[in-house]
């Protein structure tokens, strides 16, 4: 079946844009995660939702970063008045359910670029 | 405090050898979850395997083992017979307190 599905794959905007990026989970999938890798890093985790509702917020770096999943299903993060340092690929990625035995597949992520 | 930690950031193995890769992980909880994935410079990253807190025997997937060591705190993930296309970063992660911690990460080079 399909998997993970973000997009764009590139997004380039000029400092103090605002942004949105879509992720499409695998359907059937509870969870959704949001990631966000710098070059040479592993994943930093951003936000995860169940269902409908924002289960963990806490990655969020600050209060231009927002995201939502309004029916379940695609989700979308909105960063607002974008920065230079918001320049990352961001990863989104779904799993069956919520647990330390289900794990995390990932889409090929949208790499930003704020100049 | 650091969860996952990966302390080898470059590896080379020689083609058809094996090679292990480094993790360990802090958590106080009893039951946790523990994960590889593979990265690609294509950048999708992959799962390869899964070692739950409780599971007593070693997990394999293929070419792919997780040498689970409780009492060290280490999951260790073994590449057996390497192949050119294992090429790639390689995370350890785990699930704990209802989120995935990722490693720095391992960057490993098959050579011919």
């Amino acid at each position: 079946g399909a998997g993970v599905s973000q997009t764009p794959s590139n997004k380039v905007t000029e400092k103090g844009k605002y942004v949105e990026l879509r992720c499409d989970p695998i359907s059937g999938h509870t969870a959704l995660y949001w990631y966000r890798q710098s070059l040479g890093q592993g994943p930093e985790f951003l936000i995860y939702f169940q269902g409908t509702g924002a289960a963990d917020d806490s990655g969020l770096p600050n209060d231009r970063f927002f995201a939502v999943r309004p029916e379940g299903s695609v989700s979308t993060l909105k960063i607002q008045r974008t920065e230079r340092g918001d320049s990352a690929v961001y990863l989104c990625a779904s799993s069956l359910t919520v647990g330390n035995n289900s794990p995390l597949h990932f889409g090929n992520g949208t790499r930003l670029t704020v100049t | 405090a650091q969860k996952i930690t990966q302390t080898q950031p470059g590896m080379f193995v020689q083609e058809k050898e094996a090679v292990t890769l480094d993790c360990t992980y802090d958590t106080s909880d009893p039951s946790y979850g523990l994960f590889w994935y593979k990265q690609p410079s294509s950048g999708e990253m992959i799962f390869l395997i899964y070692q739950g807190s409780y599971d007593q025997q070693n997990a394999t997937e293929g070419r792919y083992s997780l040498n689970f060591q409780k009492a060290r705190k280490s999951a260790n993930l073994v590449i057996s017979a390497s192949q050119l296309g294992d090429s790639a970063m390689y995370f350890c992660a785990m699930y704990t307190g209802n989120q995935f911690y990722f490693g720095t990460g391992t960057s490993l080079t098959v050579i011919p």
